[in-house]
């Protein structure tokens, strides 16, 4: 079974400042993808940024990027320039093809950005 | 496009009854998966459904079951609640593709509370 571990439960950054969530996981598998979701205080969780397992390239998405490391089973996300928008629970997954849609959460991280 | 609708948004009920929860996806998306998320497990895969289907399953007791309808519309049945039960219930939907890791949306949940 895979699993993903957040170690960090809370995290704090000051407006403007950079911070990074960490994430491993557990696997056997070599072509999987991994994901990180953000639930803030509305519930409603959103993707933030997703990386396929076979590209080397690290993902990107405006502020928001992954330090991706496959041999380590690392998924760290970073989030620059941090606006009061960015608190939120942010949660790491993992995804395995052709398994369908289980996906495997981690525990969240609690990210609150103080102006 | 309307996003994906989950209703109730909260429900409260006692121990053994039975409760049913809906899942209304994006339109155009063949997949439904339902998550039970608690403080101390987390978000947990309980199910998914695509084309009417069970295709993939967590490890959940038999009380928890559900069913998808031909216009892709998701329910969740939890019989002889217990207090454990207890949680915040999210829907998810995809377009379905089980080769490649879908974008998954999540609705806004249901919270259950298990008196």
């Amino acid at each position: 079974a895979q699993t993903v571990t957040q170690s960090q439960p809370e995290m704090s950054v000051q407006e403007a400042e950079t911070v990074t969530l960490s994430c491993t996981y557990d696997t056997s598998e070599s072509n999987y993808y991994l994901f990180w979701y953000k639930q803030p205080p509305s519930r409603q969780m959103i993707l933030v940024i997703r990386q396929e397992a076979y590209k080397q390239q690290n993902a990107t998405e405006n502020r928001f990027s992954v330090n991706f490391q496959k041999a380590a089973k690392s998924f760290s996300l970073k989030i620059s320039d941090s606006q009061l928008g960015d608190t939120a629970m942010y949660f790491c997954a993992f995804m395995k093809p052709p398994t369908g849609n289980q996906f495997y959460f981690g525990t969240g991280t609690s990210l609150t950005v103080i102006p | 496009k309307a996003g994906v609708t989950q209703t109730p948004r909260y429900l409260i009920k006692t121990r053994g009854q039975q409760v049913t929860l809906s899942c209304s996806p994006i339109s155009g998306h063949r997949s439904v998966s339902w998550y039970q998320q608690t403080p101390g497990q987390g978000l947990q895969f309980l199910f998914e459904y695509f084309s009417e289907t069970q295709r993939n399953k967590g490890n959940f007791p038999g009380r928890f079951s559900g069913r998808q309808f031909s216009n892709s519309r998701s329910e969740m049945n939890v019989s002889t609640l217990e207090l454990g039960d207890s949680a915040l219930y999210l829907c998810a939907s995809s377009l379905g593709s089980a080769r490649d890791a879908d974008i998954q949306y999540f609705g806004a949940g249901t919270r259950l509370s298990v008196l």
